[in-house]
């Protein structure tokens, strides 16, 4: 069954703390991306990687970082320096990250900063 | 900076009654256009896309969307809404020629549709 895991579907955090959200897709797609879903904000790209060990910053990457070791595995670290870290992220991935590529999209991590 | 405008923020239908959501972009060269659907507790999935052609496109669960170039719009369309259309709606843009194949998504678009 192909497609995009992320887990956990629920995190809770202390303030201070970093913490990593997991991407995992097995459908071959070289593209992936995070973004983030606020109430009334639509989606906002955090970061995006096209290639194995290669990625860029998106719109909001200030507080955030990632890696992109493996080509099915994308995690996103939320750190300390995310003001205000409590949201919807959701990962997706594309087959090639061209302008005619389709994004899909993985069920979502809600994290909530206690 | 390019932006994409998704003016009704929340919409209440009752069922059979027909839909129109309207979505512009800023942006004067190429672009591909996306309907995605996010249904309470499920993935955002795709709806329908425009690349080329036909700008009447049609999509799953019978939407359909309208390219219309001197507008700047895409808006979805359904001719008869159903109880379970209740979902949140995002309209989304690729423009060619950036830096990156950057998806640029509206606010959103809550619809109830009530039985």
């Amino acid at each position: 069954d192909g497609g995009i895991t992320q887990s956990p579907k629920y995190l809770f955090r202390k303030e201070g703390q970093n913490v990593t959200l997991s991407c995992e897709q097995n459908l071959n797609h070289d593209a992936m991306y995070w973004y983030r879903q606020d109430p009334g904000q639509g989606l906002r790209l955090i970061y995006y990687s096209q290639i194995v060990n290669d990625f860029q910053k998106g719109d909001i990457a200030e507080g955030y970082s990632v890696s992109r070791e493996k080509k099915e595995s994308f995690p996103l670290t939320v750190t300390s320096a995310q003001k205000n870290p409590t949201a919807f992220y959701l990962c997706a991935s594309s087959a090639s990250g061209g302008y005619t590529d389709t994004q899909y999209f993985g069920p979502g991590t809600r994290l909530t900063v206690l | 900076a390019q932006s994409v405008s998704q003016h009704n923020h929340h919409v209440i239908l009752s069922e059979a009654a027909s839909l129109e959501l309207g979505c512009n972009y800023s942006y004067g060269g190429t672009v591909n256009l996306f309907w995605y659907v996010q249904y309470p507790g499920q993935h955002l999935q795709l709806l329908l896309k425009y690349f080329s052609g036909d700008p009447l496109v049609k999509g799953i669960k019978g939407f359909e969307a309208e390219f219309i170039k001197s507008k700047f719009s895409f808006n979805l369309r359904k001719p008869s809404v159903q109880w379970s259309d209740t979902a949140e709606y995002f309209c989304a843009v690729i423009i060619y020629g950036g830096a990156t194949n950057k998806l640029i998504f509206g606010t959103g678009t809550l619809l109830a549709v009530q039985p």
